[in-house]
């Protein structure tokens, strides 16, 4: 089946603080992973990615962990800031037989982070 | 970056009337664009894919005669919400694919149907 987002959890943090955000997903044969963050009335904005041949990925202050033997996928947030309160969502899809495409996307249920100053 | 663009940003129409929402690619070429709705509260839900030239493909449960898609250019999407009802009440985003078939999301668009 899909991952269905229905109802949003909600994670509060303060300033300065680390914050991780969880997502399963569903589709064991997904191999290409994204987290999204979405601010209020707007698109989503890419984050980072990340495909299932790595377990953790870093950027500027997010991380991303993937346990494919869970199908469970991770962002995590140094130095939470108030500017990145938002909703933030993963997605999964499956590329190509080159790794290089991949079609429609698959959006996990999301998580409301609010950043406390 | 590649820059998708949306309009209108909001939009309020009576019941039963139709709305049209422009979906551009305003720096690449897009030969997908993605059409998505998404409810308060809730996770983008995909509604069709549309190529540039071709038919769209709908998700299921998604009436393609109540929301046309064309996809007339490699630049330009539209999506047409027929004979709208509140509960068409969404916001709708799109998002189009450049040659590396990475996505980039428009801002959406609001819809209010009274």
């Amino acid at each position: 089946g899909e991952s269905v987002g229905l109802h949003l959890p909600t994670l509060s943090v303060q300033e300065g603080d680390n914050s991780i955000i969880n997502c399963a997903y569903s589709n064991s044969a997904s191999d290409y992973f994204i987290w999204y963050k979405q601010e209020s009335g707007k698109g989503p904005q890419f984050i980072i990615d990340i495909r299932s041949n790595m377990d953790k990925r870093q950027g500027q202050r997010v991380t991303v962990l993937l346990n494919k033997t869970v199908k469970h996928l991770s962002l995590q947030i140094a130095a939470t800031q108030p500017g990145d309160s938002a909703v933030y969502f993963c997605a999964e899809t499956r590329t190509n037989a080159g790794g290089t495409s991949y079609g429609k996307l698959t959006f996990g249920q999301g998580t409301i982070l609010t950043v406390h100053p | 970056g590649a820059v998708v663009s949306q309009h209108p940003s909001w939009v309020i129409c009576k019941s039963g009337t139709s709305v049209k929402i422009e979906c551009r690619s305003l720096d690449f070429q897009a030969t997908t664009m993605f059409w998505y709705r998404q409810f308060p509260k809730q996770s983008l839900m995909l509604m069709a894919t549309s190529n540039e030239g071709s038919k769209a493909t709908y998700e299921q449960g998604v009436e393609k005669d109540k929301f046309l898609i064309n996809h007339a250019s490699l630049t330009l999407s539209t999506l047409t919400v027929t004979s709208a009802h509140p509960e068409d009440s969404s916001f709708y985003i799109c998002s189009a694919t450049d040659w590396m078939e990475t996505q980039y999301f428009g801002p959406g668009t609001r819809l209010l149907v009274l």
